[in-house]
């Protein structure tokens, strides 16, 4: 697709209950972030896949958080038994990978989960 | 050490006015210092990005400038515009060693409003 697309856009659920989120990156883009919006904070990094390496699971905050990246295509971002404060928009993003030089992240939309 | 703090959280100027936005860091290994620019309901875009070996970098109304000694850089918007009006995040990251990658520290974003 022309951009990354994610979905749903909006997810309301309640706490206890386990959520995916996806994430579909620009064809040829093979690096995947995962990032996370709260309110009034800026981009927390999440995770990030680069082709076959091992992701870089270092920003997930607690064992209730997963992703995983099939065919290094489409991204799915899990959590389980939600709690109130996982409320925050989750930003995808995509970039090529270069030799050097900085990439360029290209956002989605962003998924909206509210926790009730 | 992996901070970024951006100030102001907002920000209202007249149009034709001077935005400015100041960002500062600790880590001194970062080497690669982006502007994303992000509208409501959508994903950040990149709007222009510095390295450290340069003090100042213009792209048309937009300026980044860089003082590294202060660990500091800002972003000015010259003859502001209410289209403008957006969320602005910098950021930093680490491109030292060849990884070229994209884990980006975020500021916590200014909301900037021009007012026509």
């Amino acid at each position: 697709g022309a951009g990354v697309s994610q979905s749903p856009s909006n997810k309301v659920t309640e706490k206890g209950k386990d959520v995916e989120l996806r994430c579909d990156p620009i064809s040829g883009h093979t690096a995947l972030y995962w990032y996370r919006q709260s309110l009034g904070q800026g981009l927390e990094f999440l995770i990030y896949f680069q082709g076959n390496s091992a992701p870089d699971k270092s920003g997930l905050p607690s064992d209730r958080f997963s992703a995983e990246r099939t065919g290094g295509s489409v991204s799915t971002l899990t959590i389980q038994r939600t709690q109130q404060e996982d409320s925050a928009v989750y930003l995808c993003a995509s970039s090529k990978s270069r030799v050097s030089g900085a990439n360029v992240l290209t956002f989605g939309a962003g998924s909206r989960l509210t926790v009730l | 050490q992996q901070q970024v703090k951006q100030s102001p959280q907002s920000l209202i100027v007249q149009k034709g006015g001077i935005s400015i936005i100041n960002c500062a860091y600790e880590n001194t290994a970062f080497d690669y210092f982006p502007w994303y620019q992000q509208f409501p309901g959508k994903g950040p875009a990149l709007l222009i990005a510095i390295r450290p070996d340069v003090s100042e970098k213009k792209e048309g109304r937009f300026t980044i400038s860089f003082n590294k000694s202060a660990k500091q850089f800002s972003l000015h918007i010259m003859d502001s515009q209410p289209g403008d009006s957006a969320t602005y995040f910098c950021a930093a990251s680490e491109l030292a060693g060849g990884t070229s990658y994209g884990k980006l520290t975020f500021g916590q974003g200014t909301i900037l409003t021009v007012h026509p």
